[in-house]
This record gives structure tokens, C-alpha cells and sequence, in this order.
């Protein structure tokens, strides 16, 4: 059972516009969200965080959307630069630490 | 920001062999740590959390005889794959959770690729 679902396996952006990567779940009790950016052979990299009592949470070119009716939300990076291109996993948790990761995108930034 | 280290980055070994993975807070102390393991295109999936002082806890369908974790200090936990399998091969993560004011993160570690023969 995947708790927390990233539908689109990958996203083709051109550099300068906005890449929008999405991120549903299914759990209403998730009280904290993440996104990690990761290269290949690589750990994780923490990008930006959302607590579920917000919507909105920017840092910077990122900005996270978080719509709870909807159990959906969402990674802006505006405008997208090539050294974005990397898989983007979404990560949820409930009420401890440990985290439970989305699918993954892979995103792709071309000149 | 907060380093997690791993040690070694990658490891080949003889299928019955035992391996283990070493995962450091390097700036900061961490009484959580996790393991991770990630499969060819698919997600991260977590094996177990590591309490220093106290016995991990597995997540289900993870075999804790065969995947040993140790928190010995603040800043290290160790990951004991034991009699090694082929199926064992894969990359394995480790993170550390800081606890920062009122923020809380996981700063994951770069990764060991295991490739059992």
C-alpha cells in the first residue's frame, strides 16, 4: 500500500520556467511534509519542508503547496536552472521521524 | 548544513559474507538514526530505526537477524548485513535526525552501494 504517491515518474522543463512536481497521500493523519532532491548514487538532499497546519512554504526559487482537502501537494522551482535536473522525492511523516518517500520524479531541465 | 557521512561508499563482497556499513553525524549528535534501502527505480524504503542505547526498531518484513544495526555512540550507527546474498545487493542510506530549535530534519548520508558476487 503506497501511502504517499508520486504519479509522474518524470517531468521535462525548459530552463527559465517553472517545474511544478507533484505529490499525493493518503493518510490525513501525516502531520509534516518534505521534499529531498537526489542524484544519482547519492543520499538525499533536504530541500524544503511544509507542517501540515500551513499551505504554503517558500525558500528561495522553492516553494511548497500543501492542499489537505485534496491530500496533494506540490514543489514549485521557479525559474528552473539545469543543475535542478534530478530525481525529486516527496517524504511524509506521522508524528515520529520516520519518514515515508513518494515514487520519485525525475526532472529534467534542458537549455 | 549538517554532514552525515558513510563509510565505505561502495562495497563488493562474496555471496555468505558479512558486510558493514558505518554511518556518521559528523557535526551534530543524533539519538535517531534510519536505514534506508533503495531498489533500481523505485523508492526508499525504510528497513529500521536506530536508537543509541536501545535495540532498533524494523520495520515489518525486514529480517533483523540478517540486517544487524548498532548505535553505539551520538554520531554513529552501523548497518551488519550478514551472510550476504545476491538479493542483498543494492544501495543503502542512512540519515540522522537533528532536532534544531523547534525544527526538526533528516540529513541523509551519501550512500553504499553493496554489489554481492
Amino acid at each position: 500500500d503506497q501511502q504517499v504517491k508520486q504519479n509522474s515518474p518524470s517531468l521535462s522543463v525548459q530552463e527559465g520556467r517553472i517545474s511544478i512536481l507533484n505529490c499525493d497521500y493518503t493518510n490525513s493523519m501525516f502531520d509534516y511534509f518534505l521534499w529531498y532532491k537526489k542524484y544519482p548514487a547519492e543520499g538525499p538532499t533536504f530541500l524544503i519542508s511544509i507542517s501540515s497546519i500551513k499551505d504554503k512554504n517558500e525558500d528561495g526559487r522553492f516553494t511548497v503547496f500543501l492542499n489537505k482537502s485534496a491530500k496533494h501537494l506540490s514543489l514549485h522551482i521557479v525559474p528552473s536552472q539545469p543543475g535542478d535536473s534530478a530525481v525529486y522525492f516527496c517524504a511524509a511523516s506521522l508524528n515520529t521521524d520516520k519518514l515515508i518517500f513518494g515514487t520519485g520524479t525525475r526532472l529534467q531541465v534542458f537549455p | 548544513g549538517a554532514v552525515v557521512s558513510q563509510h565505505p561508499s561502495w562495497v563488493i563482497c562474496k555471496s555468505g559474507t558479512s558486510v558493514k556499513i558505518e554511518c556518521r553525524s559528523l557535526d551534530f549528535q543524533a539519538t535517531t538514526m534510519f536505514w534506508y534501502r533503495q531498489f533500481p527505480k523505485q523508492s526508499l524504503m525504510l528497513m529500521a530505526t536506530s536508537n543509541e542505547g536501545s535495540k532498533a526498531t524494523y520495520e515489518q518484513g525486514v529480517e533483523k537477524d540478517k540486517f544487524l544495526i548498532n548505535h553505539a555512540s551520538l554520531t554513529l550507527s552501523t548497518l551488519t548485513v550478514t551472510s550476504a546474498h545476491p538479493e542483498d545487493s543494492s544501495f543503502y542510506i542512512c540519515s540522522a535526525h537533528r532536532t534544531s530549535g523547534t525544527t526538526d530534519t533528516q540529513y541523509f548520508g551519501p550512500g553504499t552501494r553493496l554489489t554481492v558476487l
